[in-house]
């Protein structure tokens, strides 16, 4: 079965960096688009970022443009989120989610979901 | 960017009733249109994708249409389970937005 499993939250100050990274497994992780999405406390949902199914594409909201990048080890199952000048806005749950289909970014599975808490 | 609204923002209805929830766009998405489930301290699990599709292990009370600057989620007979927050996403445009949400409460 598929499973997604964040990890590399915690609290960290304004302005400091922090590497989030998504463990896949029960699919073919290259061949499908990985997406980070975040909620921030009592709120909605907000898309992060993508990156194609074979690393040659990404695309990020403009609220983190420029501050976060996201990579993937096609071998390892593994996409990572490095956010880099953090600031209090950026406190939320990250949840990395899978592509429905290929290049379809509809979000099929879901990992559980890690905190992130910038706070001096 | 494509902004998503739902309405209405809270909806109040007893088990066994209807539920109709609305997603408008600011732009035509075509029928890039995905509905999201949320329950508190969960993930969100995809309900509906591209407008009507439901996805793998949705009941058939669920049930999504509209095409492009309106859609609809309906579910047609309330059961526990169903009371949640619900989410629409666009695919059609980078960036990819969700709509605020929609939560269904019990009356």
């Amino acid at each position: 079965q598929v499973q997604l499993v964040e990890s590399g939250g915690g609290v960290v100050q304004p302005g400091r960096s922090l590497r989030l990274s998504c463990a896949a497994s029960g699919f073919t992780f290259s061949s499908y688009g990985m997406h980070w999405v975040r909620q921030a406390p009592g709120k909605g949902l907000e898309w992060v970022a993508v990156i194609w199914y074979d690393g040659s594409k990404e695309h990020y909201a403009e609220s983190v443009k420029g501050r976060f990048t996201i990579s993937r080890d096609n071998f390892k199952n593994t996409v990572n989120l490095q956010m880099n000048s953090l600031r209090a806005e950026d406190t939320a749950v990250y949840y990395c989610a899978k592509e429905g289909q290929w290049l379809a970014p509809y979000f099929d599975y879901w990992g559980q979901g890690a905190l992130l808490t910038v706070s001096s | 960017e494509i902004v998503l609204t739902q309405s209405p923002a809270t909806l109040s209805l007893s088990p066994g009733e209807r539920a109709t929830l609305s997603c408008r766009a600011s732009q035509s998405v075509d029928r890039y249109l995905a509905w999201y489930q949320q329950k508190p301290g969960q993930a969100p699990r995809l309900v509906i994708y591209d407008a009507s599709n439901r996805a793998t292990g949705i009941p058939a009370r669920f049930s999504g249409s509209g095409s492009g600057t309106d859609f609809t989620l309906t579910i047609s007979s309330l059961e526990p389970e169903d009371f949640a927050v619900y989410y629409c996403q666009q695919r059609s445009n980078w960036p990819l937005t969700f709509g605020g949400g929609t939560k269904v409460e019990i009356k």
